[in-house]
């Protein structure tokens, strides 16, 4: 069965302090997968599309990476405004998206 | 104005009353979806719908079901509803073109089943 794993489930980080978030699929035929931001109370907002191993997004103090079995989600010295719920999500074919559970990230000034 | 809104935002009902949540968007958009999320379970597909003659079930459509009335325009229902669907709500919508990955959410529906 296609899964995807987010790691870890919390992460609080201090203003200033770069960190990655973690996103694993086990999935066959990936065609994309995408990192969404969630505001609490609020539906997620889309973020990045990765489709191939190597491949690279950034938007602002974030970076998203894809290898072959994994996401990475760089975030450079955060801002507290940067605090929200990261979510993974992965498309096989041309079925909808399957979310990770998500990283809740906190940035304290 | 929201491109995708969700009425009522906040419900709260009674164990065995039918439920209708609503979803609307001006967006053009073909495709339209509900998830449900859960704390701890994250982001769960009910339903989609590619265009208004198409629906399809999701990871977890029982005690559930939907109407595309519209292609602006898709209802989830609950027709006896229970506890264990205390949830968030959300409907969603994408482009045919970019597939179903970069979806617009609407701000969700909040259920309480007591």
């Amino acid at each position: 069965e296609d899964q995807v794993t987010q790691s870890p489930e919390a992460l609080r980080l201090q203003e200033g302090e770069s960190s990655s978030l973690n996103c694993s699929y086990t999935v066959s035929g990936l065609r994309g997968l995408f990192w969404y931001r969630q505001d609490p109370g609020k539906g997620p907002e889309f973020l990045f599309t990765l489709y191939s191993a190597g491949e690279e997004k950034e938007k602002e103090r974030l970076k998203a990476t894809l290898t072959k079995k994994e996401s990475f989600l760089h975030i450079t010295a955060p801002k507290p405004e940067d605090s929200a719920t990261y979510l993974c999500a992965v498309q096989v074919g041309n079925t909808p998206l399957v979310f990770g559970k998500g990283t809740r990230l906190s940035v304290i000034a | 104005d929201a491109d995708v809104t969700q009425t009522p935002r906040n419900r709260i009902t009674k164990t065995g009353k039918r439920i209708m949540l609503e979803c609307s968007q001006t967006k053009g958009h073909d495709r339209m979806y509900w998830y449900r999320q859960d704390p701890g379970l994250g982001l769960r597909l009910i339903y989609y719908s590619f265009d208004v003659k198409d629906i399809n079930k999701g990871e977890i459509s029982d005690g559930y079901s939907v109407s595309r009335q519209a292609q602006a325009k898709f209802s989830l229902s609950l027709e006896s509803a229970i506890p264990n669907q205390t949830a968030l709500y959300f409907c969603a919508t994408s482009e045919r073109k970019t597939g179903p990955g970069e979806l617009f959410f609407g701000e969700g529906s909040r259920l309480t089943v007591l």
